[in-house]
């Protein structure tokens, strides 16, 4: 079946500008996480949707970060006035229920110049 | 911060076994003790998780200690297509959905 999908694969953007990143989840799974990692690093939690609850954005760096998941399916992030420190790797994951296994999207890499 | 220490890298042989080690001094007693892998270029993979008793699955074992402080994920057989980044992950104890990354242990494989 199909897993997790994310567009752009690769997304560059001049600093000052807004950026709009979607993730489509597994069909059926009820939460959906948003995480960031630079390059050799862990990753860092961004936002979590669970079901119709209000989401967890108590990872989000900044407001200039916000995320909507429409119809408790698609979800987009989107960073307004990007600078040269959100460029890194933005990966979208969701689970059947929260504490299950997670299945990761291939992820978009931000570049900000 | 992360709430478990990997080394920073191990390497091994083909075909031989691995001994991936981790330590999660401050687990409490309902906090499961997750393992993902991330080959290169892509996103994360779940490997295996438990909480008290060890685990098996297709892709590995991992073995707890009795005290819960320190767990092992093992690759019985390692291949080449194994070398990735393994990360040890204990839940937080206050969130009951947050993964909490660390760095990980960077698995190098030589033929």
């Amino acid at each position: 079946g199909a897993g997790v999908s994310q567009s752009p694969s690769n997304k560059v953007t001049e600093k000052g500008k807004d950026v709009e990143l979607r993730c489509d989840p597994i069909s059926g799974h009820t939460a959906l996480y948003w995480y960031r990692q630079s390059l050799g690093q862990g990753l860092e939690f961004l936002i979590y949707f669970q079901g119709n609850s209000a989401p967890d954005k108590s990872g989000l760096p900044s407001d200039r970060f916000s995320a909507e998941r429409t119809g408790g399916s698609v979800s987009t992030l989107t960073i307004q006035r990007t600078q040269q420190e959100d460029s890194a790797v933005y990966l979208c994951a969701s689970s059947l229920e929260s504490l299950n296994e997670q299945f990761f999207g291939p992820g978009t890499r931000l570049t900000v110049l | 911060d992360a709430k478990t220490t990997q080394p920073n890298s191990m390497e091994s042989n083909e075909e031989e076994p691995v001994h991936l080690p981790c330590n999660h001094s401050t687990i409490s007693g309902t906090d499961y003790i997750h393992w993902y892998r991330q080959l290169p270029s892509q996103g994360p993979e779940y490997v295996i998780h438990g909480l008290t008793s060890n685990v098996n699955n297709r892709m590995a074992s991992l073995a707890i200690a009795e005290d819960r402080k320190s767990s092992t994920l093992i690759l019985h057989r390692a291949t080449l297509r194994d070398a990735a980044v393994y990360y040890c992950i204990q839940e937080a104890t206050d969130s009951n959905y947050q993964l909490i990354w660390g760095a990980g242990t960077k698995l190098i494989i030589k033929p």
